[in-house]
């Protein structure tokens, strides 16, 4: 199994927008709308973000927006603020056999 | 407090053991499937290996598979990985995190992770 793709960087002043790209196939985020987000910032654990590819966990600002289109998923962080500075990885979910992939990390910077 | 605990990396030869252990609190432990994912220095994140509820069904990736066993103890509320057979590429910190039962197939808790280095 294969690891999702995203960019490794994405940037934007505070308020504006940025948004992240997750493209796996059709036997991970094609196939299942079990698509979440993490956000990890320098030596910590990652924290789930977006759950089932729009839901939010309870404590989330709703200013982090998930969706998915075919075999690509997308988080959207509007208002950039100054902590939303971290890594996001997406992770979908993939079958029985390897149950989760994640993606390759994205570094979010806030210029 | 609600939470997950790592114990148990150090610095081990290759070719040798360990046994990381994760301590659940605060929560009912049965409730949730439990996972390993690692991430070596500087790397992404890597699901390695996950575990039902009752512990009667185990999954391993590939590149860990025949050397690494994770299981659970419900009644002790700790889950562990045994790790044989390490190789250097094995270096990285180990996270567990738990998935709800009812399905929705999200980390939704992460420990602190441990750290394991393999090298001579």
């Amino acid at each position: 199994q294969s690891a999702l793709t995203q960019p490794p960087s994405a940037s934007g002043s505070p308020g504006q927008s940025v948004t992240i790209s997750c493209t796996g196939t059709s036997s991970d985020v094609g196939g299942y709308n079990y698509v979440s987000w993490y956000q990890q910032h320098p030596g910590k654990a990652p924290k789930l973000m977006i759950y089932e590819v729009s839901k939010r966990p309870s404590g989330v600002p709703d200013r982090f927006s998930g969706s998915k289109s075919g075999n690509t998923a997308s988080l959207t962080v509007s208002g950039l603020q100054a902590e939303d500075e971290a890594d996001y990885y997406c992770s979908s979910y993939a079958g029985s056999n390897t149950p989760y992939v994640f993606g390759t990390g994205t570094k979010v910077t806030v210029l | 407090e609600v939470q997950l605990v790592e114990s148990g990396g150090g610095l081990v030869q290759p070719g040798g053991s360990l046994r990381l252990s994760c301590a659940a609190s605060g929560f009912t432990f049965s409730n949730y499937r439990m996972h390993w994912v690692r991430q070596a220095p500087g790397k992404g994140l890597v699901w390695i290996s996950g575990i039902n509820s009752d512990g009667s069904s185990t999954r391993h990736a590939d590149s860990v598979k025949g050397r690494f066993t994770i299981s659970r103890d419900n009644a002790k509320n700790t889950l562990f990985l045994q790790m044989n057979s390490l190789r250097a590429e094995d270096t990285a910190v180990y996270f567990c995190a738990r998935i709800e039962v009812s399905g929705t197939r999200a980390f939704d808790m992460w420990g602190q992770g441990t750290m394991v280095t393999a090298s001579s």
